[in-house]
């Protein structure tokens, strides 16, 4: 979506970490999204993060959010071949009906 | 809990054809929502149900499209005279409204206009 950005690829060693970012725009958001799509598959709710909150940990995942540059990162821990895949951004600010609005995807690719 | 699920996966029909795509959402969640998805980008809003009601629809679904979902369970979206345009995967999630109000997403269905 024209409103979420994302950077489009980046490349990592097995065993690094990953940081992919995604910047919105809406302030009104109440939650943020990151969700992992394989190939041919649909779209797997990753983690997410409530807005009055600067951090969130989960496993391998850290989720960091500046809500006052509307920036929120994904950081992976180390990071796997399995962890290659697209990684949306998502936030469900607008309108009464939480629909989501898209970054275009950031391809992460884990080489060996 | 056996997650949304979509169905066909994959459709290829030609040009003019009218199609239609069926999706059942995790079980106790009210609200369904339909996406479009082209290559190389983040999914895009197209309409939303909440029980059978239709309450909302984006632009992009034009005069072509319709969805229903009769009970409230099951819905389906239907696109008559396709168009190569039409060519995207089409996704469905479901949400029970509650909580983080995530939306938990079935494996699209492949839609292909030649």
């Amino acid at each position: 979506g024209e409103d979420v950005e994302q950077s489009l690829f980046l490349s990592v060693r097995e065993g690094d970490s990953s940081v992919i970012n995604c910047t919105y725009t809406d302030s009104s958001s109440t939650y943020l999204y990151w969700y992992k799509q394989e190939p041919g598959a649909g779209l797997q709710l990753l983690t997410y993060i409530f807005s009055n909150m600067d951090m969130k940990q989960d496993q391998r995942l850290t989720v960091l959010l500046n809500k006052k540059d509307k920036h929120l990162s994904l950081r992976i821990a180390d990071t796997q071949t399995g962890d290659s895949a697209i990684y949306f951004c998502a936030e469900n600010g607008r309108g009464r009906f939480n629909k989501f609005y898209f970054g275009s995807g950031t391809k992460l690719n884990v080489k060996p | 809990d056996t997650g949304v699920s979509q169905d066909p996966r994959h459709k290829i029909t030609k040009r003019g054809q009218n199609v239609t795509f069926r999706c059942d959402p995790i079980s106790e969640h009210n609200r369904l929502y339909w996406y479009r998805q082209t290559l190389g980008q983040g999914p895009e809003f197209l309409t939303y149900f909440q029980n059978e009601a239709q309450l909302e629809k984006s632009r992009l679904l034009s005069d072509r499209f319709s969805a229903e979902r009769p009970k409230g369970s099951f819905s389906t979206l239907e696109i008559q005279r396709t168009e190569q345009g039409d060519s995207a995967m089409y996704l469905c999630a479901s949400s029970s409204g509650t909580g983080h109000y995530e939306q938990y997403f079935g494996p699209g269905t492949r839609l292909t206009v030649t």
